[in-house]
């Protein structure tokens, strides 16, 4: 069965600061792997998502993640945070036979110090 | 375009009680699936619907149902109520059920069982 792991629960950075939130998969195949945000009371938004092609994917809010299948990891990355990046994150992976079953992460809790 | 939208957004309820939750998905969106997010658990796919038929199944007991209508609204049912019931129950809404296809997330409903 496929699964993913974020290995970090909580993460605190300064505001400005460089961003790396990190997330594995176990699955035989090329998974469909995307980020989500959850802003507290809120549903989850996507940020970005990968499913072939380049391993580099841009998303929205200045976020991009890369796709490594040596490394079984899709880290998601962002140059500069800011404040308003504050919230949840998580990775999930698709079912690549088909149909829209998410499996889901745990959860990256990011707080950004002023 | 509406976003998804989920009925009703917060619910008391007591244990023993049924309860009814709603989802409207993005009009022209065809598959709507159903997830539980508690602390504990995380994030847990429970059911997937695509014209008005169940595609697909989460880990959860008979006390958990639901159904699409032919205007691709979806409701979902919990019979007699637990604790552990209480959650965030997240309705997300795809075009179709082509591997990859972006999943739109509802802001949710939040149930809690007293």
């Amino acid at each position: 069965a496929q699964s993913v792991t974020q290995p970090d629960i909580h993460i605190t950075v300064s505001e400005g600061a460089s961003l790396e939130l990190r997330c594995n998969y176990s699955y035989g195949a090329t998974p469909y792997l995307f980020w989500y945000v959850q802003s507290p009371g809120q549903g989850l938004q996507l940020l970005l998502k990968y499913f072939s092609g380049d391993t580099l994917v841009q998303g929205i809010k200045g976020f991009e993640a890369e796709f490594k299948r040596s490394q079984s990891s899709f880290n998601l990355r962002k140059p500069s945070v800011h404040w308003s990046d504050a919230a949840e994150y998580f990775c999930a992976v698709g079912n690549p036979g088909g149909g829209n079953k998410l499996t889901f992460g745990t959860g990256t809790q990011l707080k950004v110090e002023l | 375009k509406a976003g998804v939208t989920q009925t009703p957004r917060y619910l008391i309820k007591t244990r023993g009680q049924q309860v009814t939750l709603s989802c409207s998905p993005i009009s022209g969106h065809r598959s709507v699936s159903w997830y539980q997010q508690t602390p504990g658990q995380g994030l847990q796919f429970l059911f997937e619907y695509f014209s008005e038929t169940q595609r697909n199944k989460g880990n959860f007991p008979g006390r958990f149902s639901g159904r699409q209508f032919s205007n691709s609204r979806s409701e979902m049912n919990v019979s007699t109520l637990e604790l552990g019931d209480s959650a965030l129950y997240l309705c997300a809404s795809s075009l179709s059920r082509r591997p990859g296809e972006t999943q739109y997330f509802g802001p949710g409903t939040r149930l809690l069982v007293l």
